[in-house]
């Protein structure tokens, strides 16, 4: 039983550039979660999937951010013309679809992204 | 709109102490709670979950939580620490649609041998 896993662990880049992350959830899981957390705060949820269908978007998600899940299995969260703001730890989250009364959200070991 | 508060940004305990974490939330209906822990270079794990019923909830590793609906409490504890339960702990709030977590800006914990 594989868990959710991300990649890559670990990215540097110049500002301006632009990145893409993957991540791959538990195999059964139809949904899939996108949460950014900074430097000795918690995470903060920035979207989330239903199969193929991005549902919901939080503020924090600007024009620059752009997530997939094609086919609804993995996910991809593209961040362009990146900013030193942008530098944080990103977490994927997976979890069952419906179902009573809450499905456990389970998390990657997430992307570590450095704007220099 | 849902909010978590972690009051104790850094705590210290001796190895064999006892220990509680303090956790409060704003949510206007039946709150979903939550206690994650991440350790350096680990994603979060789940040590336990409040739906509803029992209001002490057990969970892994020794912790336990109770949930107190007058004081919107949902605090951490544990009767004797190890040392390696020290880790950063965070606690969540569920929206009821399933749909996100919102997190407390969470505690981290010291474990003195």
């Amino acid at each position: 039983d594989t868990g959710v896993s991300q990649n890559p662990r670990h990215k540097i880049t110049k500002r301006g550039q632009n990145v893409t992350f993957r991540c791959d959830p538990i195999s059964e899981h139809n949904r899939l979660y996108w949460y950014r957390q900074t430097l000795g705060q918690g995470p903060e949820f920035l979207t989330y999937f239903q199969n193929e269908a991005q549902l919901e978007k939080s503020r924090l998600l600007s024009d620059r951010f752009s997530a997939e899940r094609p086919k609804g299995s993995f996910s991809t969260l593209e961040i362009q013309r990146t900013e030193q703001g942008d530098s944080a730890m990103y977490l994927c989250a997976s979890s069952r679809g419906q179902g009573a009364p809450y499905n456990e959200q389970f998390f990657g070991p997430g992307t570590r992204l450095t704007v220099l | 709109a849902q909010s978590v508060t972690q009051p104790d940004i850094h705590i210290t305990v001796s190895e064999g102490a006892s220990l509680e974490l303090r956790c409060n939330y704003s949510y206007g209906a039946t709150p979903y709670l939550f206690w994650y822990v991440q350790s350096p270079g680990q994603g979060l794990q789940l040590l336990l979950k409040y739906f509803s019923g029992d209001t002490l909830v057990q969970g892994i590793k020794g912790f336990e939580a109770e949930f107190k609906r007058s004081q919107s409490s949902f605090n951490l504890r544990k009767p004797s620490v190890h040392w390696s339960d020290a880790a950063e702990y965070f606690c969540a709030v569920g929206d009821n649609a399933g749909n996100m977590l919102t997190f407390g800006g969470g505690t981290r914990l010291m474990v003195k041998p």
